[in-house]
């Protein structure tokens, strides 16, 4: 039930192109994330925000951009792409944090992103 | 030290087996955890949320030992269908602030 579409689901790309992945979420959740998953790292965080024109950096967010114009999409750009990466890409929405209790996240299917 | 550590495996168990996973953590202050099954080229999927000392949902038992901060993971009875990656995650920093660390995943290999 994730509710949550990316697409493209796949892309190749040239070096030095500048490529917009998309993300859109119906459950009108605030906090929405970008993450990479790459062998040997597991998921890392990319961007988040945690509302309309609400942007921050995750732990590898260079040659990375987020925008966030409405509660719904937070696309992800890469303003010019690397072979390093070359990654599945995975955009999350949130439910609001219940007091001390966290709230899990929902995923996309993913984004696979080949730059040659 | 890594924010959420696993051990990456494989484990590789026989049907019908008993298998634990562990998950440690460094933020004692987290208060939540939760567990993640991702099968191949696929999204992460929620398989438990633990909240206090644990839960446990069929043949999956999630515990949390606060102590030693770690959160484990036991499957019984393992089933071929239980072949997967299992990611764990931890908020990040404070209880508020909606970010999720996770593990690098353990993957989990059941054989006939």
């Amino acid at each position: 039930d994730a509710e949550i579409t990316q697409s493209p689901r796949h892309k190749i790309t040239e070096t030095g192109r500048q490529v917009t992945l998309a993300c859109h979420q119906t459950w009108n959740h605030n906090n929405m994330f970008w993450y990479r998953q790459d062998l040997g790292h597991g998921l890392r965080l990319i961007h988040y925000s945690y509302g309309v024109q609400d942007t921050n950096k995750g732990e590898v967010s260079d040659g990375y951009s987020v925008s966030r114009s409405n509660t719904e999409d937070l696309p992800l750009t890469l303003e010019s792409a690397a072979s390093s990466q070359t990654s599945v890409y995975f955009c999350a929405r949130k439910p609001r944090d219940r007091g001390m209790q966290n709230t899990e996240a929902f995923f996309g299917q993913g984004t696979r992103l080949t730059v040659v | 030290r890594k924010e959420v550590e696993q051990d990456p495996g494989p484990f590789n168990v026989p049907e019908g087996a008993t298998v634990a996973f562990n998950c440690t953590y460094s933020n004692s202050a987290s208060q939540s955890f939760f567990w993640y099954r991702q099968d191949c080229r696929k999204e992460p999927k929620l398989l438990m949320s633990v909240y206090s000392s644990g839960n446990e949902d069929g043949r999956f038992t999630a515990q949390l030992n606060r102590a030693s901060q770690y959160i484990s993971l036991l499957i019984r009875d393992s089933k071929l269908s239980d072949s997967a990656t299992y990611l764990c995650a931890v908020p990040h920093g404070s209880s508020n602030t909606g970010k999720l660390i996770f593990g690098q995943g353990t993957t989990l290999q059941v054989k006939p």
